[in-house]
């Protein structure tokens, strides 16, 4: 069946990058996307990338799709204490559903 | 701002009690998805309508139900209310139009029981 998968938790230090991993199950996926969601607020698209490319960048954010063995990361470069937030890898899945997964939530010291 | 409303922000009810969420999606955007999101589940994904017609349905209790409506908004039913029903519920809406699908979340409706 569908499936998204994630580490629950992530800690990394101010300045350092840091790498949130995802794995998905449907190997027909059109689009994989990540989210991210501060306290108290809805989920907030922070980019998606088509699954016929392997890298994609947008400032400090890269995403690299390794579709054969469907692993989709986020890296942020330079991680900032504004960056603390839950980040959620979601794929558009055959038919008319897109699955997220439960999300990781990034802790960052100062 | 995605563009996404919903109404009210806080809702605190008893349990047996029914309640109706509301949301407006973005100008333009024929879809309209209903999410839960609950500390020990995730966020599971409860319905989708598109233009007016049920298109998917996910994890959606039979004592809930939802409609959207000719101009396009929606409302999430939750009767026979029960405690475990405490969450936020989040309403996504998108254009829908080729395979791209990118759903554009509101700022949620937290549902407390009591």
């Amino acid at each position: 069946g569908e499936d998204v998968e994630q580490s629950l938790f992530l800690s990394v230090r101010e300045g350092d990058s840091s790498v949130i991993n995802c794995t998905y199950t449907d190997s027909s996926s059109t689009y994989l996307y990540w989210y991210k969601q501060e306290p108290g607020a809805g989920l907030q698209l922070l980019t998606y990338i088509f699954s016929n490319m392997d890298m994609k960048q947008d400032q400090r954010l890269t995403v690299l799709l390794n579709k054969k063995d469907k692993h989709l990361s986020l890296r942020i470069a330079d991680t900032q204490t504004g960056d603390s937030a839950i980040y959620f890898c979601a794929e558009r899945a055959g038919g008319f559903k897109t699955i997220f997964g439960a999300g990781t939530r990034l802790f960052v010291k100062a | 701002d995605s563009g996404v409303t919903q109404t009210p922000k806080h809702l605190i009810t008893a349990t047996g009690q029914r309640v109706t969420l509301r949301c407006s999606p973005r100008s333009g955007d024929l879809s309209v998805y209903w999410y839960q999101q609950s500390l020990d589940q995730g966020l599971q994904f409860l319905i989708q309508y598109y233009n007016g017609e049920e298109r998917a349905k996910g994890n959606i209790l039979e004592r809930f139900s939802a409609q959207q409506f000719p101009d396009l908004h929606s409302e999430l039913n939750l009767s026979s209310l029960e405690l475990g029903d405490s969450a936020l519920y989040f309403c996504a809406s998108s254009r829908d139009r080729g395979r791209t699908d990118t759903q554009y979340f509101g700022p949620g409706t937290r549902l407390t029981v009591l």
